[in-house]
Order: C-alpha cells, then sequence, then structure tokens
C-alpha cells in the first residue's frame, strides 16, 4: 500500500530563514506525490505535486520540493519563510493512473514562522 | 482553478439529531467525490469513497449506517450523520475528482459540534 511519513510533528523557524519539511513514501511502483497546507478551520489547499520529469518541483506561495527517488523522499521547501507560512502541512501519495484516486496523507506538520 | 464548496462551514446540533452535509463542485463534473474526517490537530482519515450513480465505498470502521453518503449527480454528494454523538464532533472535509483527472479539489470543510 501507498503511505507517505511525516517525520516532524512541529517546525519552528524564525522569519526569513529557510523552511524544510519532511517527508519520505513508501510505494510500489512510481509515486504521485502532493503537498498541501491547511490553515484553522479551513480545507486543504493545494501547493504543489511530482508525477514525473524534474525532481524539483515549483509551486505556489513560493514552495518547492525535491523528489528523491534514492532516498524515497519530497522533502518541501522555501528559501525565506514568512510568518503568514505558520500552518499545518499535510504530505500526501496517490497510486498512478489506472489506480483509484485515494490519498494517504501523512500524519502533518505543524510549522510555526516567529517574527 | 475549479471550486469545491461544502454547506453548512460551522453546524451545531444535539445529541441524536441528523445532520446533512453538502458538497458542491461548481465548475466540473466530479465522477467522483471522497469524504474525510479530521480531528485536531490530526491527519485526514478517509471514510468513504462515493462515485455518481452508485452506492459509496466506505473504509473498514466507518458504520455505513451512520454515516449516509448520497452521490446523486456529478456536482453533488451529500454526507448524512444520522443520530449524532458528542464523538462525531469533527472537521469534515470532501474532496472531489473529475474523471481521470489527476487534480484533486478540496472543500473547505465543515465543522460540526454535537452537544
Amino acid at each position: 500500500a501507498q503511505s507517505v511519513a511525516q517525520p516532524e510533528d512541529q517546525v519552528n523557524v524564525a522569519e526569513g530563514n529557510p523552511l524544510t519539511v519532511k517527508c519520505t513514501y513508501s510505494v510500489s511502483g512510481n509515486p504521485y506525490l502532493f503537498w498541501y497546507v491547511q490553515y484553522p478551520n479551513r480545507g486543504l489547499q493545494f501547493l504543489l505535486k511530482y508525477i514525473t520529469g524534474d525532481n524539483l518541483v515549483k509551486g505556489s506561495y513560493g514552495f518547492e520540493a525535491e523528489f528523491n527517488k534514492s532516498q524515497t523522499s519530497f522533502h518541501l521547501k522555501k528559501p525565506s519563510a514568512l510568518v503568514s507560512d505558520s500552518a499545518l502541512y499535510f504530505c500526501a501519495v496517490r497510486d498512478p493512473p489506472p489506480g483509484d484516486y485515494k490519498l494517504s496523507f501523512g500524519a502533518g506538520t505543524t510549522v510555526t514562522v516567529r517574527a | 482553478g475549479a471550486v469545491v464548496s461544502q454547506h453548512p462551514s460551522r453546524v451545531i446540533c444535539k445529541s441524536g439529531t441528523s445532520v446533512k452535509i453538502e458538497c458542491r463542485s461548481l465548475d466540473f463534473q466530479a465522477t467522483t467525490m471522497f469524504w474525510y474526517r479530521q480531528f485536531p490537530k490530526q491527519s485526514l482519515m478517509l471514510m468513504a469513497t462515493s462515485n455518481e450513480g452508485s452506492k459509496a465505498t466506505y473504509e473498514q470502521g466507518v458504520e455505513k449506517d451512520k454515516f449516509l453518503i448520497n452521490h446523486a449527480s456529478l456536482t453533488l454528494s451529500t454526507l448524512t450523520v444520522t443520530s449524532a454523538h458528542p464523538e462525531d464532533s469533527s472537521f469534515y472535509i470532501c474532496r472531489a475528482s473529475a474523471r481521470g483527472g489527476l487534480e484533486q479539489y478540496f472543500g473547505p470543510g465543515t465543522r460540526l459540534t454535537v452537544t
């Protein structure tokens, strides 16, 4: 079964510093990987996805993620964090077509960016 | 981008009553809709998958007679929590997927509080 793990419950950084949120995956075959962000009492917002192609994926709000097959990782990064980036971040994986569209989510990482 | 709405955004009900939550895809046809529940500071747990015109498929441990899902049209799915209890209080989020689409669109969520 497809699964992802987010090893850190919380990440704290100062504004302006680089932000990294870690995700590792376990899949059979080629993974379809996603990052989502959730603000309090809101649904999930899509940040970026990796399907195929370049290992470095650029997404919304200045975020990017690097797909590393040898390390089975898909870490989310932002070069310079903002206070407004404080939120809950989820990594997710799904089967590639024609597999079903179920998304499996990591446990989530709470990011706090201090001014 | 595609928009998925949920109604209501918040609902408070008394124990023993039933609550219906609507999930609508506003500008695309959602052949598949997924329902999740999320407890505070936890990940999303998939409850069920519904395809338009057919019965929903429930995840293990989810009571299908308690959480009634209807996907009567390509733009509307409903989740009815029957005989609600305080332990059903949670954040319910729907996700919509178009046929063959890789994009996944989440609703903004519904906060259910059962008193």
